[in-house]
């Protein structure tokens, strides 16, 4: 099983381009975030979705956009990046809340210049 | 809301000696708990969780942690530290209600040496 997958792994951006990172799980997970992880602020949640067709905020949504058309995938969308955007972002997913645990992918490594 | 402090950004310990790291909770209902693990350039694995089936919860290479209640605690411990176990350590808080999120604290940075 591959479990979770990000694409892609680093990207370079330039103030105001767009760009969307793609989250797949292979688990028939529920549930799916979306992180940023900054050095001294560790995971804050971006947004996060409870099932197909929905999402939800998290702690620092502004800037992003997410949709799950699909169960297996959840995108995070970046309409115009900032150079206050360039963190490493981290998906994971979850069979439900609670007391299960969350499988995390690899990680994307995101500069904005 | 729910969320996790953990106190010290930073640990150093020598190889051998007790590693203890401290992260404290905040709900009015005891929730579930959860410490994980970063090795550098790899995303985050789970170590161990609490659920209230038992305060003291033992996870994976000899990591343990005890849920103490009258204490808002959750503090993670290994007796004796291996040069393997330097990495990031992230508490982690989730709702026992259904659509609640899982949020982490800042993490700790745990260093080892010989």
């Amino acid at each position: 099983n591959a479990g979770v997958t990000q694409t892609p792994k680093f990207r370079v951006l330039k103030t105001g381009q767009s760009m969307t990172l793609l989250c797949a799980q292979d688990m028939n997970h529920e549930y799916m975030y979306w992180y940023r992880q900054d050095p001294g602020m560790g995971l804050r949640l971006i947004h996060y979705s409870v099932g197909e067709g929905t999402t939800a905020k998290g702690e620092v949504p502004d800037g992003y956009n997410v949709s799950r058309l699909k169960k297996q995938n959840f995108l995070l969308g970046l309409e115009s990046a900032a150079p206050s955007q360039t963190s490493v972002y981290f998906c994971a997913s979850s069979y439900a809340t609670g007391n299960t645990e969350a499988f995390f992918g690899q990680g994307t490594r995101l500069t904005v210049v | 809301a729910q969320s996790v402090t953990q106190l010290g950004s930073h640990v150093s310990v020598s190889e051998g000696a007790l590693v203890l790291l401290r992260c404290n909770y905040s709900s009015s209902v005891p929730p579930y708990l959860f410490w994980y693990v970063q090795y550098p350039n790899q995303g985050l694995q789970l170590l161990l969780k609490y659920t209230s089936a038992a305060t003291l919860v033992k996870g994976i290479n000899g990591f343990e942690a005890e849920f103490k209640k009258s204490e808002t605690s959750f503090h993670l411990t290994k007796p004796s530290a291996h040069m393997s176990d330097a990495a990031e350590y992230f508490c982690a808080v989730s709702g026992v209600q259904a659509g609640t999120a899982l949020i982490f604290g800042k993490g700790t940075t745990l260093s080892v040496s010989s």
